[in-house]
């Protein structure tokens, strides 16, 4: 089993539709969560830090569940610029980074 | 422009040759990472160093792999022997060490594409 897993998708949804997307990890050792959006053929870059009380910025909403070992992106109003695939990152002691396949994002007009 | 940058950006290469990249992190960073990157994967942890210290290696770096970040500033990293399953995006991030998320976060560079004919 990988240590962080997430649902490649593709996750085709209309334009102002509500998404979410998890993962799970299963190293109860990692300590903080991010994550990341990639687009083609580009580097990752940092959507959002998961806090563990949960946090949103603007139409993104991130969650940890740490007795379930996952977290989620809820994004809220879709647009045609949120189509990318989306990371999931733990990292445990020893700065042990581990990152999720990552989920394919496709928003359609 | 004060993010991580890489060079080569490209670099095509022949089985067995040797290849080198070097990653510039952001300047007050002293944390940096390589992770190599394969289609429709996620980035794969290489190697971390604190400083000029390489504190993690994965059991990814086979021995024809070696990085190096003598001032604790750029780092190379340099693959001998090259053969065809290398070739991949070989990413770099920096970060500060910190006890809050928003230390910890990573910010890559754009990458350096690796194919080996």
């Amino acid at each position: 089993r990988k240590e962080v897993e997430q649902d490649p998708g593709p996750f085709n949804v209309p334009e102002g539709a509500t998404v979410a997307f998890n993962c799970t990890y299963s190293n109860s050792a990692s300590q903080s969560f991010f994550w990341y959006r990639q687009d083609c053929r580009k580097e990752p870059k940092l959507l959002m830090s998961v806090y563990s009380s949960g946090n949103e910025d603007g139409r993104f909403t991130a969650q940890l569940n740490r007795a379930s070992q996952y977290i989620s992106l809820l994004i809220r109003d879709s647009k045609l610029s949120d189509s990318a695939t989306y990371l999931c990152v733990g990292i445990g002691g020893y700065q042990k980074v581990t990152f999720g396949t990552g989920t394919k994002l496709q928003v359609i007009p | 422009d004060t993010g991580v940058s890489q060079n080569p950006r490209h670099k095509i290469t022949k089985r067995g040759q040797n290849v080198t990249f070097r990653c510039d992190p952001i300047s007050e960073h002293n944390r940096l990472y390589w992770y190599r990157q394969t289609l429709g994967q996620g980035p794969e942890f290489l190697t971390y160093f604190q400083n000029e210290a390489q504190l993690e290696k994965s059991r990814l770096l086979s021995d024809r792999f070696s990085a190096e970040r003598p001032k604790g500033s750029f780092s190379t990293l340099e693959i001998q022997r090259t053969e065809q399953g290398d070739s991949a995006m070989y990413l770099c991030a920096s970060s500060l060490e910190g006890g809050s998320l928003a230390q910890e976060t990573q910010y890559f560079g754009p990458g350096t594409r690796l194919l080996v004919l």
